[in-house]
């Protein structure tokens, strides 16, 4: 069974800072994609980057880089430049390669300080 | 505004009653899912529609729930006999590929 695992519940940075949200996964299917997803505190879920398994090169879109390690089984989102609007819940995703449904992690909380 | 559209945003409503939320997808998007999400936790996948099939439901889906995407646009959710461990957050997302889900704003039912 797949599982996705977030063991930061909250997490702090300062302004104009990098940091990193952790996240451990557990399947079996050699195939499977890797999510993050943004969720301010209006609710809505914003996607921010994928990574497949098979994907050689660690995914980044803009700020966001994905620090993928397939052996470890750890995909963890970084932020580069902090800025005051990245606080939110972040959550990480799975869905494996013949499935439809993603399963998520708790989350972590991640407060920008100015 | 293109993006995916849940109505209503809030609903309350009195245990045993039924409720019905509605979701409307981004346009070109074939695929539309369901998912819920309790107080502290992450979504939990409820049921997936390819077009106007259900593909897939979750074992979370009891038989007083039920989906519909008649043809193949927007979708509805029917809760019956709502009990208070319905309350939560209700989650519509979409896609087009197998790839990244684009997400409503949900709807947020209160069971009292």
């Amino acid at each position: 069974a797949q599982k996705i695992t977030q063991t930061q519940p909250g997490m702090f940075v300062q302004e104009k800072e990098a940091v990193t949200l952790d996240c451990t996964y557990d399947t079996s299917d050699p195939s499977y994609g890797l999510f993050w997803y943004k969720q301010p505190s209006s609710g809505e879920m914003i996607f921010l980057i994928y990574q497949g398994s098979y994907d050689q090169q660690n995914a980044t879109e803009g700020r966001y880089s994905l620090n993928f390690q397939k052996a470890r089984k750890s995909a963890n989102l970084v932020i580069s430049a902090s800025q005051l609007g990245d606080s939110a819940m972040y959550f990480c995703a799975m869905r494996e390669g013949g499935g439809n449904d993603m399963r998520f992690g708790a989350g972590t909380r991640l407060t920008v300080k100015p | 505004d293109t993006g995916v559209s849940q109505n209503p945003r809030h609903k309350i409503t009195k245990r045993g009653q039924n409720v019905t939320f509605r979701c409307d997808p981004i346009s070109e998007h074939n695929r539309l899912y369901w998912y819920r999400q309790t107080l502290g936790q992450g979504p939990e996948f409820l049921t997936y529609f390819q077009n106007e099939a259900q593909l897939e439901k979750s074992r979370l889906l009891s038989d007083r729930f039920s989906a519909e995407r008649p043809k193949g646009s927007f979708s509805t959710l029917e809760i019956q006999r709502t009990e208070q461990g319905d309350s939560a957050m209700y989650l519509c997302a979409s896609s087009s590929t197998s790839y990244e889900q684009y997400f409503g704003p949900g709807t947020r039912l209160t069971v009292t």
